[in-house]
């Protein structure tokens, strides 16, 4: 199973774009890179998903480079809600397995007015 | 739709004692899965589910059973509650042909005294 490396905090400021980058050296070839969002006191919610350069939502962008061995998960003028824990996810569950579902510690997110 | 669901919040037990958290979801969604989230960590899969009838382990699985009659529930089974199974206890669920995009239901808060 990749494993994943990311930083346990960062700070920012209101306004400001924020850049999380999770490391998975040992990402396989079918293996999507998948972040989640939690709150205190609930539960995690998906953000974004991908396989390889960039994907955009409504909330994010991840950008993937050619290697596929790192990911970066960017949040565009983020606000005081956006303090949360991210979470990156390496794997692929299509086989049936439990790939994919292993959750690190995570990033805490805290930003500031 | 309600999503995924989860009873009850909060409970207490005392060692020893037996109990059955609740997961239900209503999107028809394949797989099913239980997480544990202790302070300050990530989520660990204790056990998950791929289709009615068809169970595996996680990652921490000792000391629960689950069992997947329905598409719609996925109970967790503390056969005899220990203190290190003080805990937030997360259901998810995700449909087959959506990788890793899952839906977490509120957690339950569990204390074993």
């Amino acid at each position: 199973l990749a494993k994943t490396t990311q930083p346990i905090s960062m700070d920012s400021y209101e306004g400001q774009e924020v850049n999380i980058t999770c490391s998975h050296n040992n990402i396989a070839t079918n293996d999507y890179i998948t972040w989640y969002q939690q709150f205190p006191s609930q539960g995690p919610r998906f953000i974004i998903q991908g396989y390889k350069t960039k994907v955009t939502n409504e909330v994010a962008s991840l950008f993937i480079p050619a290697d596929r061995k790192s990911s970066t998960l960017s949040l565009p003028r983020v606000s005081l809600s956006d303090t949360a824990v991210y979470y990156c996810l390496v794997g692929d569950w299509a086989g049936g397995g439990a790939d994919g579902l292993t959750f690190g510690k995570g990033t805490h997110l805290i930003i500031q007015p | 739709n309600a999503g995924v669901t989860q009873t009850p919040k909060f409970q207490v037990l005392k060692t020893g004692q037996s109990m059955t958290l609740q997961c239900a979801q209503d999107m028809n969604h394949e797989y099913m899965s239980w997480y544990r989230q202790d302070p300050g960590m990530g989520l660990r899969l204790i056990h998950y589910s791929v289709g009615a009838g068809i169970t595996d382990q996680g990652e921490v699985p000792n000391g629960y059973n689950v069992s997947r009659s329905t598409t719609e529930d996925f109970p967790l089974r503390l056969l005899s509650a220990a203190p290190s199974q003080t805990s937030v206890y997360f259901c998810a669920s995700r449909r087959g042909t959506d990788r890793n995009e899952q839906f977490f239901g509120p957690g339950t808060r569990l204390t074993v005294l």
